[in-house]
């Protein structure tokens, strides 16, 4: 029962554009949404957060937009650089302490 | 000021042996999670620990897993008479606070089990 779902494992843009990660999930009790971004090897790494009483949070080149009418999630990147090619992982949780992660979209920047 | 440490990074059991994961938290975080990510899969919770107290295990298997964190020393995953389909990475982080809400957990680079 995945109720976190990224529905595109994989997304090239190029160096400079504007990458575009989506998100679905199911549960409405879901209150708090993370992105996080994961080379391999590596364990993930935390990019940004935002509740469900807000609809926008930015932190630099990172985005991050939520519709809970449509329970969708997006995390924009602009301008996309070829460093923030790795997997990004959306997580999602009811009381921010056990987070639903989705599966991943892999991210590939073109220089 | 190392971040989360797990050790080991790889680790391979036969098929009924027990598999130990250690988890050190970051310095000044007393809140540890585990979650486990089979291949082509995300990550799944499996538990949050405090300090001596188990918080929340219901994303642990039934059987042959358990998890603790004591007053002294790392957390520990436990897998006893381990089975090819543990074969997974093994993921711990920890947080200062209860909940990674705002500014997320930060995370171990795993340990990857493989059962043979």
């Amino acid at each position: 029962d995945q109720q976190v779902k990224q529905n595109s494992p994989s997304l090239s843009v190029q160096e400079g554009r504007i990458s575009i990660l989506n998100c679905d999930y199911t549960n409405s009790m879901f209150d708090y949404f993370l992105w996080y971004k994961k080379y391999p090897a590596e364990g993930p790494t935390f990019l940004i957060s935002i509740s469900s009483i807000k609809d926008k949070n930015e932190d630099g080149r990172f985005t991050v937009f939520l519709n809970k009418s449509a329970k969708h999630l997006s995390l924009h990147i602009v301008p996309s650089q070829p460093g923030d090619s790795a997997v990004y992982f959306c997580a999602a949780s009811p009381t921010g302490n056990q987070f639903y992660f989705g599966t991943g979209t892999s991210l590939t920047v073109i220089p | 000021n190392a971040g989360v440490m797990q050790n080991p990074r790889h680790l391979v059991r036969r098929r009924g042996q027990e598999a130990r994961l250690r988890c050190s938290p970051m310095k000044g975080h007393s809140h540890v999670y585990w979650y486990r990510q089979l291949p082509e899969e995300g990550l799944k919770f499996m538990v949050y620990l405090q300090k001596e107290n188990i918080i929340d295990e219901s994303g642990m298997p039934k059987e042959r897993f358990s998890a603790e964190f004591p007053k002294e020393g790392p957390s520990i995953l436990r897998i006893q008479q381990v089975v090819r389909g543990d074969s997974a990475a093994y993921f711990c982080a920890s947080s200062p606070t209860s909940g990674g809400k705002n500014y997320g957990y930060t995370f171990g680079s795993g340990t990857r089990l493989t059962v043979v």
